[in-house]
């Protein structure tokens, strides 16, 4: 079955900065990878998605980017703010299959 | 506004004690998930539907219990076999299973003492 490994656990940058955050999956049948800001006590909201037919995709200071080769995505956001801070998680999967979520980015902005 | 709403959000039971976490969509989407979140952790499956009166178990099964009798509604049941009940529990819906969004609702946290 599908595995999704996410690095870093933890990540903090000054505001202003960039922040990364990647994440590798197995299953070379997935084919749909959306990512999730989870604020504290809270459920988790999609951010961004892509589709394993488009190599990068971009909405304001947030983007992601696939390496279908590699099996691996990343999550980039730009110019952050304090209200980026969060816990980020990404997911894998394909067709009439389950989301396996990977354990999670805590990303602290530091003002 | 439509959404998923889930209550309530914090419940406490004795240990040995069944209790029944409520979820409710009124997106029209047929596929509903439970998953479960411990802390510092990532989300794992408990039970999934893909349409009214039928559903599937996950990877974490054991010690709950669901049922799906309307498309808007999707109760799962913590039974006292669960060894560790204390937890975040999440609801999420879809249009369906796999390539599609997952809307999830705000959780309820449950402590079992």
């Amino acid at each position: 079955g599908e595995n999704v490994e996410q690095h870093p656990s933890t990540l903090s940058v000054q505001e202003g900065d960039s922040a990364v955050i990647k994440c590798t999956y197995s299953d070379s049948a997935s084919n749909y990878f959306p990512w999730y800001k989870q604020e504290l006590g809270k459920g988790p909201q999609l951010i961004i998605d892509i589709r394993s037919n488009v190599g990068e995709k971009k909405d304001q200071r947030i983007a992601v980017t696939l390496n279908k080769t590699a099996k691996h995505f990343s999550l980039h956001i730009t110019e952050t703010q304090p209200e980026d801070s969060a816990v980020y998680f990404c997911a894998a999967n394909n067709y009439g299959q389950n989301f396996v979520f990977g354990p999670g980015t805590r990303l602290s902005v530091l003002p | 506004d439509g959404g998923i709403t889930q209550s309530p959000k914090y419940l406490f039971r004795k240990e040995g004690q069944n209790v029944t976490l409520s979820c409710e969509q009124n997106l029209n989407h047929d596929a509903m998930y439970w998953y479960r979140q411990d802390p510092g952790q990532g989300l794992r499956l408990i039970y999934y539907s893909q349409i009214v009166n039928d559903f599937q178990k996950g990877d974490i099964a054991e010690g709950y219990s669901v049922s799906r009798e309307k498309k808007e509604s999707f109760p799962l049941t913590v039974t006292s076999a669960q060894k560790n009940p204390t937890a975040f529990y999440l609801c999420a819906s879809s249009t369906g299973t796999g390539g599609y969004e997952q809307y999830f609702g705000p959780g309820t946290r449950l402590t079992v003492t």
